[in-house]
């Protein structure tokens, strides 16, 4: 199963943009990159997904490079409640039989 | 629309007792599944489903079944428990088992054994 790699932790002002990076080097041809984000105390929850284009939603935006190596999910204006944990998966196109594996993700410290 | 519902919220076991954790989802979605997560190991994939009648294993399936009679229900059982198996339960849908499909999670369930 391909892997995503993330840095630990990041912290960011409140009001400033957020870039979380991801790398999967190994991703295949029909891998999904999926977005979600664990508030504390709750599941976690969808913030975005893209195949090969950039993306928009009224959460975030993912921007994927052009070899989809790696991708950036960017918060434009971060608010207090933007803090949690925001993994980054990937999703084959039909996954079948295959496992779905999250990884600890990233958590993210908002400063006011 | 309720979404995922899993319940009990918080459940307190001794060690060797079985139970049942609930899951239902109210948006005819096929695929299901079930994670634990525990401090510092991200979620990890019990056992899925990707229909009625059919499950197969996830990453760590030792300890707890599974049964798909219907689509909407997917019961995660626990038939020993074991002060291992201390942790928070997520359950998960999505429409299909297709990688553009969003997933959508329960709330979790904290189990503790004692």
């Amino acid at each position: 199963d391909a892997k995503t790699t993330q840095p630990n932790s990041m912290e960011s002002n409140e009001e400033e943009p957020v870039h979380l990076p991801c790398n999967h080097s190994t991703i295949s041809g029909t891998d999904y990159i999926h977005w979600y984000r664990q508030l504390p105390s709750q599941g976690p929850e969808y913030v975005i997904h893209g195949l090969t284009s950039n993306v928009n939603n009224r959460m975030a935006s993912l921007a994927i490079a052009e070899d989809r190596k790696s991708s950036t999910l960017i918060l434009h204006r971060a608010t207090l409640r933007d803090a949690a944990v925001y993994y980054c998966i990937l999703i084959k196109s039909n996954f079948g039989n295959e496992k779905l594996t999250f990884g600890t993700g990233t958590r993210l410290t908002i400063i006011p | 629309n309720a979404g995922v519902t899993q319940t009990p919220k918080f459940q307190v076991l001794k060690t060797g007792q079985s139970m049942t954790l609930q899951c239902a989802q109210d948006m005819n979605h096929e695929y299901m599944s079930w994670y634990r997560q525990d401090p510092g190991m991200g979620l990890r994939l019990i056992h899925y489903s990707v229909g009625a009648g059919i499950t197969d294993q996830g990453e760590v399936p030792n300890g707890y079944n599974v049964s798909r009679s219907t689509t909407e229900d997917f019961p995660l059982r626990l038939l020993s428990a074991a002060p291992s198996q201390t942790s928070v339960y997520f359950c998960a849908s999505s429409y299909s088992n297709r990688g553009h499909e969003k997933l959508f999670f329960g709330s979790g369930t904290q189990l503790s054994v004692l």
